[in-house]
């Protein structure tokens, strides 16, 4: 069945860098694009970025530009959010989420149909 | 956040619930890709529903949804003690953004 398992949480300094990391299994990884959705604790949800399904384009929310790059290895079935000049807001569960629509484009990758278990990054001194 | 969701809602079991999100014209007015997801304590968000009304295999069709202008509405019939959780909308917001309510805690008393 699909699987989606982030690693790469933890705790970070302010201004530092941090790598997360999204293990798919289950489902033709090269055929879908993948987002990445965070979460804090006890609040709603935010996305954050799209990689299309060929990694030719990525889409950022305004609160992560230009600090954070969303890239996948296809020949590893793998998703990643380099993540830098981190700061305490940056907080949060983040979660990978797959596109319901394989070869997705525009509005129709505006969906996920599987989500991982999260992986928690703390931003603090 | 950029819809919103009324914070709380309740229902008894048995009973139906309906859960508004309500974006702008450019979101969930305009497109129809609002879908919903269920989440349970220390879980990873479910989806419900998709492209408006749509239901993934395996969600029971207690679980529908509309829109009407820039609102679009979850309604859970038949409340089960299960069906307690977070419930949040999501839309298209256009130039490739995805947008999220603030959620919905549901509470089958």
């Amino acid at each position: 069945q699909v699987q989606l398992v982030e690693s790469g949480g933890g705790v970070v300094q302010p201004g530092r860098s941090l790598r997360l990391s999204c293990a798919a299994s289950g489902f033709a990884f090269k055929t879908f694009a993948i987002h990445w959705v965070r979460q804090t604790p006890g609040k709603g949800l935010e996305w954050v970025a799209l990689i299309t399904y060929d990694g030719g384009h990525q889409f950022y929310s305004d609160s992560v530009m230009d600090r954070f790059t969303i890239s996948r290895d296809n020949s590893k079935d793998t998703l990643y959010l380099q993540m830098n000049d981190l700061r305490p807001d940056d907080s949060a569960m983040y979660y990978c989420a797959k596109a319901i629509d394989k070869f997705c484009f525009g509005a129709t990758c505006y969906h996920a149909d599987h989500w991982g278990q999260g992986t928690q990054v703390t931003v603090s001194p | 956040s950029a819809l919103t969701q009324p914070p709380s809602a309740s229902g008894s079991p048995g009973q139906s619930v309906t859960i508004s999100c309500t974006g702008t014209s450019s979101d969930v007015g305009e497109y129809y890709y609002v879908s919903w997801y269920q989440q349970h304590p220390g879980k990873a968000p479910k989806l419900i529903i998709y492209e408006m009304t749509k239901r993934p295999s395996g969600v029971p069709d207690r679980f529908s949804a509309s829109k009407s202008g820039n609102t679009a509405s979850l309604t859970v019939t038949g409340l089960q003690a299960e069906d307690e959780a977070d419930y949040y909308c999501s839309s298209y917001g256009g130039r490739n953004t995805w947008l999220f309510g603030g959620g919905t805690k549901l509470t089958v008393l």
